[in-house]
């Protein structure tokens, strides 16, 4: 079965420092990838996701991610951090060969340090 | 803009009492997914239903049933609340199977079972 894995739960990083969350999946022949942001008190909201194309994919706020096929991974990577950036970020992966299911990793919360 | 509706976004529960979370999306979306939210356990599917009255479980349905009666309506019930259901419920949407999009999410709720 599909599985995610976020290698941190937490990650603690100065604001206007850059930062990578991190993320790995288990293989498959064709899989499509995302990454979810929830802010306190509110729902998941799409940040940015990968389908096909180009591997390096990016959002409006900043953030960007590079889908790597070799290493199975899809690292979200933000070069400065701002305050606002605090929330917990979800790491996800769907394989349309099987079941249309969404697999969520474990979440990687983003501490914005002053 | 898709929006996923969840009717409550606090619910406090009996042991024992029958609870309903009720989800609409309103973007004729085919798939509609429930899952709960854990601190250190990320999204854990609990049903997905790809059409109306079809449903197929998750990772954790024990517990747990679905209705399905129309398309735009996704139903969670807890036959009989445990304490151990205190969770995050949210529900989510995605268009159609084969189709690749990303998963629309609710604001959640957050059910306490006393």
């Amino acid at each position: 079965a599909q599985s995610v894995t976020q290698l941190d739960s937490q990650v603690p990083v100065f604001e206007e420092a850059p930062v990578e969350l991190r993320c790995n999946y288990s293989s498959s022949v064709s899989v499509y990838l995302f990454w979810y942001v929830q802010y306190p008190n509110q729902g998941l909201q799409l940040l940015l996701k990968y389908l096909s194309g180009s591997t390096l994919v990016e959002s409006i706020n900043g953030f960007e991610a590079e889908f790597n096929k070799s290493q199975t991974s899809f690292h979200l990577r933000k070069p400065s951090v701002h305050i606002s950036d605090t929330a917990e970020y979800f790491c996800a992966v769907s394989d349309l060969n099987r079941d249309d299911k969404i697999i969520f990793g474990k979440g990687t919360r983003l501490h914005i340090l002053p | 803009d898709v929006k996923v509706t969840q009717s409550s976004r606090y619910l406090v529960k009996r042991t024992g009492e029958k609870v309903f979370l009720e989800c609409v999306q309103d973007m004729d979306h085919e798939n509609m997914f429930w899952y709960r939210q854990d601190p250190g356990l990320g999204l854990r599917l609990i049903y997905f239903s790809y059409d109306v009255k079809m449903k197929e479980k998750g990772d954790i349905p024990e517990g747990y049933s679905v209705s399905r009666e129309k398309k735009e309506r996704f139903s969670l019930i807890l036959e009989s609340a445990s304490t151990n259901q205190t969770s995050m419920y949210l529900c989510a949407s995605r268009s159609q199977p084969g189709v690749v999009t990303e998963a629309f999410f609710g604001q959640g709720t957050r059910l306490t079972v006393v």
